[in-house]
């Protein structure tokens, strides 16, 4: 059975950092692009960016909301995908999913709440 | 940025019903569209990927149709299990883009 596992999530203050964790098992995690999404209280969905796989050079693509902010790397042989979130703002505040993106959004975990509120 | 536009937003549809919801986008993408179904509490699920092709496990009633900017999702027969937000999505180019939602509500 496939199964993505976010974790990280919480509260904290605008400006600070976080770094969201995306564990997959039950598939061949190298082989795949990784991509997160996020979607605020009451509203739809947004993707925020991907990082492809070591075949194309674990290249990464942003949205312009979180590029130059948010990084996303991944640990092959732990079958991990992060988000790290810097300069966190207000309307960052979100359920973070991570998802296969092949490239359509197959696999999707349950998702981590991220709150950012003073 | 390609943006996607959905119609109706909201719909409310009686059992065994057929539910049609469309989504335009604001230039040609060719047949990158995909469909997900999202109900409350949940993560979105695949229903349709690339306008048209069916998702294994996925209920036939579920239907894509379309190409280049205007794409159609079908329900057949309507069921209360249904009930849902429907999301279309593109990944015809950078930045990848969603529609904002279409709420099913089962009268």
């Amino acid at each position: 059975e496939v199964q993505l596992e976010e974790s990280g999530g919480g509260l904290l203050q605008p400006g600070r950092s976080l770094r969201l964790s995306c564990t997959v098992s039950g598939v061949t995690f190298g082989d795949y692009t990784w991509s997160w999404a996020r979607q605020a209280p009451g509203k739809g969905l947004e993707w925020v960016g991907f990082i492809r796989g070591k075949v194309y050079g674990e290249t990464t693509e942003y949205a312009a909301s979180v590029r130059g902010r948010f990084i996303i790397s991944r640990d092959d042989s732990n079958s991990i995908a992060y988000l790290q979130m810097n300069s966190l703002k207000t309307e960052d505040t979100a359920i973070y999913y991570c998802t296969r993106a092949t490239p359509y959004f197959d696999l999707w975990g349950q998702g981590t709440p991220v709150t950012v509120s003073s | 940025e390609i943006v996607l536009t959905q119609s109706p937003d909201f719909q409310s549809v009686t059992p065994k019903e057929k539910v049609t919801i469309t989504c335009r986008a604001s230039q040609n993408i060719g047949s990158n569209l995909h469909w997900y179904q999202q109900k409350p509490g949940q993560s979105p699920k695949l229903l349709i990927k690339f306008a048209s092709q069916s998702i294994s496990g996925v209920s036939s009633r579920f239907s894509g149709s379309g190409s280049g900017t205007d794409f159609t999702l079908s329900i057949n027969s309507l069921e209360a299990e249904d009930a849902a937000v429907y999301y279309c999505h593109q990944s015809s180019s950078f930045p990848f883009t969603f529609g904002p939602g279409t709420k099913v509500d089962i009268k």
